[in-house]
């Protein structure tokens, strides 16, 4: 099993380009969670999911949209980039209901210019 | 806003001594979680406890739980240089859908 996938590793944009990041994993997990960290602070939750085609907002939400239209991916899409959007970018998964531990992937390392 | 409040934010230790770190959170949870994060990856579950349990071992590692005081501890013991990394608590504030707020992490260095 691959676990937690994120494309790409890293990216470069300019202010006002657009780019989606993909997750997917390979688990049957039901719950996806889009985070970011930024120098010396925890992660923050931009978006999340609880099953397929169902999507929320989290605590720092705005300039991101999220879609969830299979089960295994969940995007994370930057309409309008903007050098406070420079940031690494997570993307975690979990079995659902109840205590659970999330499963991480290995960032998106994001710069805007 | 960040609930889990961790001390201290850096640690830095001799091989074979033991590591704590504590958290601190603000609201009522289910669970309290901890995670490592070796640079330039992304975090590893550690573990769990429940808001009923008040201690949890696994391997070389004991946490502990407060309710009352808002507090967990993370005791890393007879640490090795492997163990270098950032060490993250992380609460579920009480709700479903795991939603996790996550502390700003203790970076803790071993040396050999």
């Amino acid at each position: 099993n691959a676990g937690v996938t994120q494309t790409p590793k890293f990216r470069v944009l300019k202010t006002g380009q657009s780019m989606t990041l993909l997750c997917a994993q390979d688990m049957n997990h039901e719950y996806m969670y889009w985070y970011r960290q930024d120098p010396g602070m925890g992660l923050r939750l931009i978006h999340y999911s609880v099953g397929e085609g169902t999507t929320a907002k989290g605590e720092v939400p705005d300039g991101y949209n999220v879609s969830r239209l299979k089960k295994q991916n969940f995007l994370l899409g930057l309409e309008s980039a903007a050098p406070s959007q420079t940031s690494v970018y997570f993307c975690a998964s979990s079995f659902g209901q109840g205590a659970r531990e999330q499963f991480f992937g290995p960032g998106t390392r994001l710069t805007v210019l | 806003s960040q609930q889990g409040e961790e001390d201290p934010q850096a640690l830095s230790i001799q091989e074979g001594e033991n590591a704590t770190m504590n958290c601190s959170y603000k609201t009522s949870i289910n669970n309290l979680q901890w995670y490592r994060q070796n640079s330039g990856r992304g975090l590893v579950h550690l573990i769990l406890i429940r808001s009923n349990e008040r201690e949890k071992h696994s391997g070389r590692l004991r946490v502990t739980l407060d309710t009352s005081k808002k507090s967990s501890s993370l005791l890393i013991t007879a640490s090795r240089a492997a163990d270098t990394a950032s060490y993250f608590c992380a609460t579920d504030g009480g709700t479903s859908y795991g939603k996790l707020t996550f502390g700003q992490g203790t970076i803790l260095t071993v040396h050999p």
